[in-house]
Protein backbone atom coordinates (compact mmCIF):
# COMPACT_ATOMS: atom_id res chain seq x y z
CA UNK A 1 0.00 0.00 0.00
CA UNK A 2 0.90 3.81 -0.77
CA UNK A 3 1.94 5.60 2.60
CA UNK A 4 5.01 6.95 4.42
CA UNK A 5 6.27 4.51 7.05
CA UNK A 6 8.35 5.05 10.51
CA UNK A 7 10.32 3.10 12.30
CA UNK A 8 10.67 1.85 14.87
CA UNK A 9 7.73 2.40 16.70
CA UNK A 10 9.12 2.83 19.96
CA UNK A 11 12.60 3.27 20.73
CA UNK A 12 14.37 3.64 24.34
CA UNK A 13 18.02 4.87 24.37
CA UNK A 14 20.75 5.53 26.69
CA UNK A 15 22.58 9.25 26.81
CA UNK A 16 25.19 9.58 24.22
CA UNK A 17 23.97 6.87 22.33
CA UNK A 18 23.74 7.19 18.61
CA UNK A 19 20.48 6.89 17.31
CA UNK A 20 18.54 6.53 14.08
CA UNK A 21 14.88 6.88 12.74
CA UNK A 22 13.77 5.96 9.68
CA UNK A 23 11.28 7.14 7.09
CA UNK A 24 9.92 5.71 3.89
CA UNK A 25 7.09 7.24 1.44
CA UNK A 26 6.12 5.32 -1.69
CA UNK A 27 4.66 8.20 -3.15
CA UNK A 28 7.76 10.06 -4.54
CA UNK A 29 6.59 13.39 -3.11
CA UNK A 30 9.59 15.65 -3.23
CA UNK A 31 9.72 17.14 -0.03
CA UNK A 32 9.69 15.17 3.52
CA UNK A 33 9.70 16.92 6.85
CA UNK A 34 11.45 15.81 10.68
CA UNK A 35 8.95 17.06 13.28
CA UNK A 36 9.04 16.14 17.44
CA UNK A 37 6.07 17.05 19.32
CA UNK A 38 6.25 17.55 22.83
CA UNK A 39 3.87 18.83 25.26
CA UNK A 40 2.62 22.19 25.09
CA UNK A 41 4.82 22.65 22.39
CA UNK A 42 2.44 21.20 19.64
CA UNK A 43 4.80 20.38 16.18
CA UNK A 44 8.23 21.71 15.86
CA UNK A 45 10.11 21.22 12.46
CA UNK A 46 13.60 19.92 12.65
CA UNK A 47 14.68 19.20 9.28
CA UNK A 48 13.28 19.25 5.76
CA UNK A 49 14.40 17.96 2.79
CA UNK A 50 13.22 19.53 -0.77
CA UNK A 51 14.61 16.73 -2.52
CA UNK A 52 17.35 14.13 -2.62
CA UNK A 53 20.81 15.13 -1.28
CA UNK A 54 19.01 18.88 -0.55
CA UNK A 55 18.45 19.46 3.30
CA UNK A 56 17.85 22.48 5.51
CA UNK A 57 16.99 23.03 9.12
CA UNK A 58 13.76 24.08 10.47
CA UNK A 59 12.93 25.53 13.73
CA UNK A 60 15.01 23.11 16.21
CA UNK A 61 17.92 21.59 14.31
CA UNK A 62 20.66 21.24 16.91
CA UNK A 63 21.78 17.63 18.00
CA UNK A 64 19.96 16.07 14.86
CA UNK A 65 21.62 15.30 11.30
CA UNK A 66 19.40 14.04 8.06
CA UNK A 67 20.63 12.85 5.15
CA UNK A 68 18.58 11.80 1.77
CA UNK A 69 20.20 9.91 -0.70
CA UNK A 70 17.26 8.85 -2.33
CA UNK A 71 13.92 10.28 -3.04
CA UNK A 72 11.67 8.05 -0.68
CA UNK A 73 13.99 7.49 2.80
CA UNK A 74 14.94 10.57 4.98
CA UNK A 75 16.18 8.64 7.97
CA UNK A 76 17.06 11.18 10.80
CA UNK A 77 19.83 10.50 13.22
CA UNK A 78 20.49 11.81 16.57
CA UNK A 79 24.66 11.71 17.47
CA UNK A 80 24.52 11.50 20.94
CA UNK A 81 21.27 11.47 22.57
CA UNK A 82 19.89 13.28 25.15
CA UNK A 83 17.10 13.26 27.64
CA UNK A 84 15.75 15.98 26.10
CA UNK A 85 15.54 14.84 22.67
CA UNK A 86 12.78 12.46 24.74
CA UNK A 87 9.81 13.31 21.82
CA UNK A 88 7.39 11.50 19.47
CA UNK A 89 8.84 12.43 15.96
CA UNK A 90 6.99 12.10 13.23
CA UNK A 91 8.28 12.04 9.20
CA UNK A 92 5.62 13.63 7.13
CA UNK A 93 5.62 14.05 2.38
CA UNK A 94 4.31 16.16 0.14
CA UNK A 95 4.20 18.03 -3.27
CA UNK A 96 4.48 21.46 -1.70
CA UNK A 97 7.00 22.24 -4.81
CA UNK A 98 4.61 21.62 -7.68
CA UNK A 99 1.13 22.40 -6.03
CA UNK A 100 -0.35 23.20 -2.60
CA UNK A 101 -0.16 19.02 -1.65
CA UNK A 102 -0.61 18.81 2.26
CA UNK A 103 1.81 16.95 4.35
CA UNK A 104 1.39 13.45 4.60
CA UNK A 105 2.25 11.81 8.18
CA UNK A 106 3.76 8.77 9.38
CA UNK A 107 2.18 7.72 13.03
CA UNK A 108 5.50 8.58 14.45
CA UNK A 109 8.46 7.47 16.63
CA UNK A 110 8.05 7.81 20.66
CA UNK A 111 11.77 8.25 21.86
CA UNK A 112 13.34 8.03 25.51
CA UNK A 113 16.46 8.70 26.37
CA UNK A 114 17.02 7.67 29.66
CA UNK B 1 6.85 33.65 9.21
CA UNK B 2 2.79 33.32 9.02
CA UNK B 3 2.18 32.84 13.03
CA UNK B 4 -0.74 30.96 14.12
CA UNK B 5 -3.40 31.56 17.11
CA UNK B 6 -6.05 28.90 18.03
CA UNK B 7 -7.42 28.58 21.38
CA UNK B 8 -6.32 25.63 23.61
CA UNK B 9 -9.54 23.88 24.45
CA UNK B 10 -13.03 23.24 23.04
CA UNK B 11 -15.89 21.73 24.37
CA UNK B 12 -18.84 20.43 22.80
CA UNK B 13 -21.98 18.04 23.09
CA UNK B 14 -22.48 15.19 19.98
CA UNK B 15 -24.81 16.28 17.77
CA UNK B 16 -23.46 20.23 17.52
CA UNK B 17 -21.90 22.51 15.46
CA UNK B 18 -18.12 23.48 16.10
CA UNK B 19 -16.37 26.18 14.83
CA UNK B 20 -12.07 26.66 15.72
CA UNK B 21 -10.84 29.85 15.11
CA UNK B 22 -7.00 30.22 13.85
CA UNK B 23 -5.76 34.02 13.35
CA UNK B 24 -3.13 34.45 10.84
CA UNK B 25 -2.46 38.34 11.04
CA UNK B 26 0.63 38.21 8.23
CA UNK B 27 -0.24 35.60 6.24
CA UNK B 28 0.84 36.20 2.55
CA UNK B 29 -0.44 36.27 -0.58
CA UNK B 30 0.12 33.31 -2.21
CA UNK B 31 -0.37 31.13 1.18
CA UNK B 32 -2.88 28.87 1.61
CA UNK B 33 -5.04 27.67 4.74
CA UNK B 34 -4.60 23.74 5.79
CA UNK B 35 -6.39 22.60 8.60
CA UNK B 36 -5.50 18.81 10.20
CA UNK B 37 -6.84 16.52 13.14
CA UNK B 38 -4.76 14.48 14.83
CA UNK B 39 -5.88 11.74 17.23
CA UNK B 40 -4.15 10.00 20.37
CA UNK B 41 -1.05 8.00 18.93
CA UNK B 42 -1.12 9.04 15.28
CA UNK B 43 0.42 11.23 13.27
CA UNK B 44 -2.18 14.53 12.19
CA UNK B 45 -4.69 14.03 9.59
CA UNK B 46 -5.64 16.56 6.17
CA UNK B 47 -9.04 17.60 7.24
CA UNK B 48 -9.54 20.76 4.60
CA UNK B 49 -7.58 23.46 2.86
CA UNK B 50 -8.68 26.69 1.40
CA UNK B 51 -7.22 29.87 -0.52
CA UNK B 52 -10.50 32.11 0.42
CA UNK B 53 -14.43 32.96 0.89
CA UNK B 54 -15.62 28.88 1.85
CA UNK B 55 -14.51 25.28 1.08
CA UNK B 56 -16.69 22.33 1.68
CA UNK B 57 -16.16 18.74 1.82
CA UNK B 58 -17.75 15.46 2.71
CA UNK B 59 -16.44 16.20 6.17
CA UNK B 60 -16.09 20.04 7.05
CA UNK B 61 -16.70 23.67 6.04
CA UNK B 62 -13.40 25.81 5.93
CA UNK B 63 -14.73 29.87 6.31
CA UNK B 64 -12.12 32.74 5.23
CA UNK B 65 -12.98 36.34 5.11
CA UNK B 66 -11.98 38.70 2.51
CA UNK B 67 -8.71 39.93 4.84
CA UNK B 68 -7.72 36.52 4.69
CA UNK B 69 -6.52 36.89 8.52
CA UNK B 70 -7.92 34.28 9.83
CA UNK B 71 -10.14 30.65 9.07
CA UNK B 72 -12.39 29.55 10.92
CA UNK B 73 -12.88 25.13 10.66
CA UNK B 74 -16.67 24.18 10.82
CA UNK B 75 -17.73 20.77 12.18
CA UNK B 76 -21.30 20.05 11.41
CA UNK B 77 -22.74 17.55 13.96
CA UNK B 78 -19.67 16.19 16.06
CA UNK B 79 -19.52 13.25 17.53
CA UNK B 80 -17.49 11.43 20.42
CA UNK B 81 -14.47 10.40 17.80
CA UNK B 82 -14.23 13.62 16.63
CA UNK B 83 -12.45 14.11 20.07
CA UNK B 84 -8.99 15.66 18.97
CA UNK B 85 -6.65 17.99 18.53
CA UNK B 86 -6.91 20.43 15.28
CA UNK B 87 -4.03 22.46 13.98
CA UNK B 88 -3.87 25.17 11.41
CA UNK B 89 -1.24 25.70 9.27
CA UNK B 90 -0.71 28.77 6.86
CA UNK B 91 1.90 27.94 4.02
CA UNK B 92 2.05 27.86 0.04
CA UNK B 93 4.15 26.33 -2.81
CA UNK B 94 5.70 29.75 -3.53
CA UNK B 95 6.68 30.30 0.31
CA UNK B 96 9.93 28.52 2.62
CA UNK B 97 8.78 24.72 3.63
CA UNK B 98 10.56 25.89 6.92
CA UNK B 99 7.20 28.28 7.12
CA UNK B 100 5.27 24.82 7.81
CA UNK B 101 5.68 24.95 11.50
CA UNK B 102 2.65 23.97 13.66
CA UNK B 103 1.06 26.03 16.77
CA UNK B 104 -0.31 24.08 19.74
CA UNK B 105 -3.49 23.06 18.44
CA UNK B 106 -6.75 22.65 19.57
CA UNK B 107 -7.98 20.27 21.74
CA UNK B 108 -11.23 19.55 21.12
CA UNK B 109 -13.25 16.90 23.22
CA UNK B 110 -16.71 16.32 22.58
CA UNK B 111 -19.16 14.94 25.40
CA UNK B 112 -21.37 12.53 25.07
Amino acid sequence: DAGITQSPRYKITETGRQVTLMCHQTWSHSYMFWYRQDLGHGLRLIYYSAAADITDKGEVPDGYVVSRSKTENFPLTLESATRSQTSVYFCASSELGTDNSPLHFGNGTRLTVT
Amino acid sequence: LAKTTQPISMDSYEGQEVNITCSHNNIATNDYITWYQQFPSQGPRFIIQGYKTKVTNEVASLFIPADRKSSTLSLPRVSLSDTAVYYCLVGGPSGSARQLTFGSGTQLTVLP
